[in-house]
């Protein structure tokens, strides 16, 4: 079961450059979400989608853009790197109801 | 609206001791609460969860927690630390549904030998 498969698991940005993170989910969730994670600050939620074509911000979405074309994938795309973008990220997959979320192994982003 | 604080960033253990990490919650709506344990440079497991049913949550590793409505809290704990439990863990509160996670800040657990 390869459950969230994010790629690339680390990667370092110059200033100003742009790049996608992805994500991929084999257990047909509709409910996907993407966080960055913080020294202190714990789990911020970026933007999330409800399935295909449906995306909505969270709570830090300034400098980032999503799109959700299938069910399976949900890419995050920083337009202009910026070094407050250097953080760990995290895509979340999840099935209605009172379910978990579950984690990809995170995708560590240094902007230098 | 809904909130998770999570009190202490830090607790120190010894092995064998209970261990015991808090969790206060806001929610407007009956909240769905969780526990996530994160080992170091890995994505985030499931501990165990709370969904309204019995107030008492077994969950993996020897873990429970108990919802008490009246202290709006969702403590973590377990009898007997293991060095194996040094970890951060999140507290997290959902409404339900498609109803967005709100994570707290985490709590990193040291156990001591």
């Amino acid at each position: 079961n390869a459950g969230v498969t994010q790629t690339p698991e680390f990667q370092v940005l110059k200033t100003g450059q742009s790049m996608t993170l992805q994500c991929a989910q084999d257990m047909n969730h509709e409910y996907m979400s993407w966080y960055r994670q913080d020294p202190g600050m714990g789990l911020r939620l970026i933007h999330y989608s409800v399935g295909a074509g449906i995306t909505d911000q969270g709570e830090v979405p300034n400098g980032y853009n999503v799109s959700r074309s299938t069910t399976e994938d949900f890419p995050l795309r920083l337009l202009s790197a910026a070094p407050s973008q250097t953080s760990v990220y995290f895509c979340a997959s999840q099935a209605p109801g009172d379910t978990e979320a579950f984690f990809g192994q995170g995708t560590r982003l240094t902007v230098v | 609206a809904q909130s998770v604080t999570q009190l202490g960033s830090h607790v120190s253990v010894s092995e064998g001791a209970l261990v015991l990490l808090r969790c206060n919650y806001s929610s407007s709506v009956p909240p769905y609460l969780f526990w996530y344990v994160q080992y170091p440079n890995q994505g985030l497991q499931l501990l165990l969860k709370y969904t309204s049913a019995a107030t008492l949550v077994k969950g993996i590793n020897g873990f429970e927690a108990e919802f008490k409505k009246s202290e709006t809290s969702f403590h973590l704990t377990k009898p007997s630390a293991h060095m194996s439990d040094a970890a951060e863990y999140f507290c997290a509160v959902s409404g339900g549904g498609y109803q967005k996670v709100t994570f707290g800040t985490g709590t990193k657990l040291q156990v001591i030998p």
